[in-house]
């Protein structure tokens, strides 16, 4: 067990610049979330997928951000045309269909300069 | 919609001591889920004890435990025999089950006195 594995754990970009995160979950976890978390606050809800579907999706996530998990495994979090208000703490995290215990990674550290 | 609220924004506590953590939250639902996790420098959270609200028994995790009052939706956190390693933000969160989507409150920033 490797455990949720995300890639970069940091990344540092400039204002419009397109960024693109991955997450690996834990093999056999069917649903997959993100969240983002910013200083001082809790992670807050992106978006989920079950298997390849992405299911819900927050306001949170406007039209800037696409997510993706093309065969049900890894997922891509990609955001376009970054803004200084998306530095933040992206965090993924998956879970088994039948438990209530989600599986978090250590996240990507996002800095817009 | 839910929400979770931790009014405390940090607390200290001394090794060995004994400290609760308040997390108060709202939902009109019946059936729900409680947690708190923990958030060390390497910033991975970590489960440390959670409740179904069905259940009128308080969670326990040795050192953890819970004390869930449903009517009052207050949800504390009790660490006991506190460790220099329980250094860490501690958050709340609720859900609903069914689709397991978390909704935290804000944290409170424990340090511990050696």
């Amino acid at each position: 067990d490797t455990g949720v594995s995300q890639d970069p754990r940091h990344k540092i970009t400039k204002r419009g610049q397109n960024v693109t995160f991955r997450c690996d979950p834990i093999s056999e976890h069917n649903r997959l979330y993100w969240y983002r978390q910013t200083l001082g606050q809790g992670p807050e809800f992106l978006t989920y997928f079950q298997n390849e579907a992405q299911l819900e999706k927050s306001r949170l996530l406007s039209d800037r951000f696409s997510a993706e998990r093309p065969k049900g495994s890894f997922s891509t979090l990609e955001i376009q045309r970054t803004e200084q208000g998306d530095s933040a703490m992206y965090l993924c995290a998956s879970r088994l269909p039948w438990g209530e215990k989600l599986f978090f990674g250590s996240g990507t550290q996002l800095s817009v300069l | 919609a839910q929400t979770v609220t931790q009014s405390q924004p940090e607390m200290s506590v001394q090794e060995a001591e004994t400290v609760t953590l308040s997390c108060t939250y709202d939902t009109s639902e019946s059936d729900y889920y409680l947690f708190w996790y923990k958030q060390p420098p390497s910033r991975q959270m970590i489960l440390v004890i959670r409740q179904e609200a069905y259940k009128q028994q308080n969670a326990t995790e040795n050192r953890f435990s819970v004390n869930f009052q449903k009517a009052a939706k207050s949800f504390s956190l009790k660490i006991s025999d506190s460790q220099l390693g329980d250094a860490a933000m501690y958050f709340c969160a609720y859900s609903t089950g069914a689709n397991s989507k978390l909704t935290f409150g804000k944290g409170i920033t424990l340090s511990v006195r050696p």
